[in-house]
C-alpha cells in the first residue's frame, strides 16, 4: 500500500537535545511539506520541498532544519533553538507542483513530541 | 500571502445538516479545499472546488463558493457520529494555507 510514514509516533527528549523526525513516502510525489499542529492554532508550515537537494522554509522555520536528499524522505529535525517544540508534527506530499494536484495532500499520521 | 478564518466550534445533532463556514483573502486560489481530521490522525482530503465553480455536490457533501465575499462552506447533510472530527479549509498557491479548523461534534 502506498503512503506516508512518519515515525516516531510518540517521542519524548529533554530541553536542549536535537531530535530528528522520519518521513518516507513511496507515492513517488515531488512535493513534501513538514507542518507544526498546536490546540487552537490550526497547522503553520514549517519547511517544504519541491525536488530533491532543494527545500525552502515555511512561516516557522527558525529551530528546525531538513534535508531531502532522496525523492522519499524529508526527515525534520527540531535543534535546541526551537523554543516551545512540544507539538504535534505533520508531514505531507504531494503529486503535482501545479494545479488541482500541487492542494492534494495525502498527510502522515503524525509525530507526537513531548520536550519535559 | 492567503489568510482563511473558521469558526473553531460546532454541534449539531445527528441527523441534521453541518455547514461550516470559511473565508480567505487571496482571490486568486485556483483551487479550494477541504481537509478532515480524526483524533490523533493525520489530514485527509475530503473535496475540493475550482474557482470558476460556485457549487459542487459529492454525495452527502456540498460546497458552495461566493467569490465576491470570499466565502467558502461545507454542508453535510444527515450529519452522522463518524463525521466528528476537525474541518480545516486551505487555498492559495503551493504551499496550502490552512485555517485553524473548526471541530465538529455530532451529538447522538
Amino acid at each position: 500500500d502506498g503512503g506516508i510514514t512518519q515515525s516516531p509516533k510518540y517521542l519524548f527528549r529533554k530541553e536542549g537535545q536535537n531530535v530528528t523526525l522520519s518521513c518516507e513516502q513511496n507515492l513517488n510525489h515531488d512535493a513534501m511539506y513538514w507542518y507544526r499542529q498546536d490546540p487552537g492554532q490550526g497547522l503553520r508550515l514549517i519547511y517544504y520541498s519541491q525536488i530533491v537537494n532543494d527545500f525552502q522554509k515555511g512561516d516557522i522555520a527558525e529551530g528546525y532544519s531538513v534535508s531531502r536528499e532522496k525523492k522519499e524522505s524529508f526527515p525534520l529535525t527540531v535543534t535546541s533553538a526551537q523554543k516551545n517544540p512540544t507539538a504535534f508534527y505533520l508531514c505531507a506530499s504531494s503529486r503535482g507542483l501545479a494545479g488541482v494536484m500541487a492542494g492534494e495532500l495525502f498527510f502522515g499520521e503524525g509525530s507526537r513530541l513531548t520536550v519535559l | 500571502g492567503e489568510d482563511v478564518e473558521q469558526s473553531l466550534f460546532l454541534s449539531v445533532r445527528e441527523g441534521d445538516s453541518s455547514v461550516i463556514n470559511c473565508t480567505y483573502t487571496d482571490s486568486s486560489s485556483t483551487y479550494l479545499y477541504w481537509y478532515k481530521q480524526e483524533p490523533g490522525a493525520g489530514l485527509q482530503l475530503l473535496t475540493y472546488i475550482f474557482s470558476n465553480m460556485d457549487m459542487k455536490q459529492d454525495q452527502r457533501l456540498t460546497v458552495l463558493l461566493n467569490k465576491k465575499d470570499k466565502h467558502l462552506s461545507l454542508r453535510i447533510a444527515d450529519t452522522q457520529t463518524g463525521d466528528s472530527a476537525i474541518y480545516f479549509c486551505s487555498g492559495g498557491n503551493t504551499p496550502l494555507v490552512f485555517g485553524k479548523g473548526t471541530r465538529l461534534s455530532v451529538i447522538a
